[in-house]
């Protein structure tokens, strides 16, 4: 099984709402991700978590805020976001950093 | 100079054609490559990893040239179902994957 669950499918908030993205995986992976997509390009990272601990944070503005509560759970909160962060926000895992990477369904956001 | 490049396309072509397309890499030290498909308004699915001596999985081949740094994957006996967008992947280091923009792949009855 090769399943990255996220939730909710769509969103759409207003720029002074807070609202929270989450992803769930089930199968022992202890690297989690979080990656933006604009319509027509490639996914751009954003976090990388590795056993629990941010490991890696691609210069994305505090507007976004991950939180990995424990192994199986990643969550990102969103908070005074702009009409440009509008995207499909891709969680992702692997077994570890270096391993093959497996993507959630996606949470299309539309900020108003 | 972007780290990976494709060709995007689209490739458009009949049923039971076969297409093929490349991708070119710039990091000479990266380690994995992979061809992801991704449909309108999905998420990007693993369709294969790409090993040096090049490997099948049913209808798609893909090869690995390190010495040019391309990557190639190869679809015969085309489905409409495989239209969709083929996503070049590279695994620069140990957390980092570099994606190609895409090449569309269009295939009509």
């Amino acid at each position: 099984d090769t399943e990255v669950t996220q939730t909710p499918k769509h969103l759409v908030m207003g720029m002074t709402n807070k609202k929270s993205l989450k992803c769930e995986q089930h199968m022992g992976h202890r690297a989690m991700y979080w990656y933006k997509q604009k319509a027509k390009k490639p996914p751009e990272l954003m976090f990388v978590y590795s056993y629990e601990k941010l490991s890696i944070n691609e210069s994305v503005p505090s507007r976004f805020s991950p939180e990995c509560p424990n192994s199986s759970l990643l969550n990102l909160h969103l908070h005074a976001l702009q009409p440009e962060d509008s995207a499909l926000y891709l969680c992702a895992s692997s077994l570890q950093q270096q391993d093959t990477q497996y993507f959630g369904p996606g949470t299309r956001l539309t900020v108003l | 100079r972007k780290e990976v490049e494709q060709d995007p396309g689209p490739f458009n072509v009949p049923e039971g054609a076969t297409v093929a397309f490349n991708c070119t890499y710039s990091n000479s030290a990266s380690q994995s490559f992979f061809w992801y498909r991704q449909d309108c308004r999905k998420e990007p699915k693993l369709l294969m990893s790409v090993y040096s001596s090049g490997n099948e999985d049913g209808r798609f081949t893909a090869q690995l040239n390190r010495a040019s740094q391309y990557i190639s994957l190869l679809i015969r006996d085309s489905k409409l179902s495989d239209s969709a967008t083929y996503l070049c992947v590279v695994h620069d280091n140990d957390y980092k994957l570099s994606f190609g923009a895409g090449t569309t792949v269009t295939v009509r009855a």
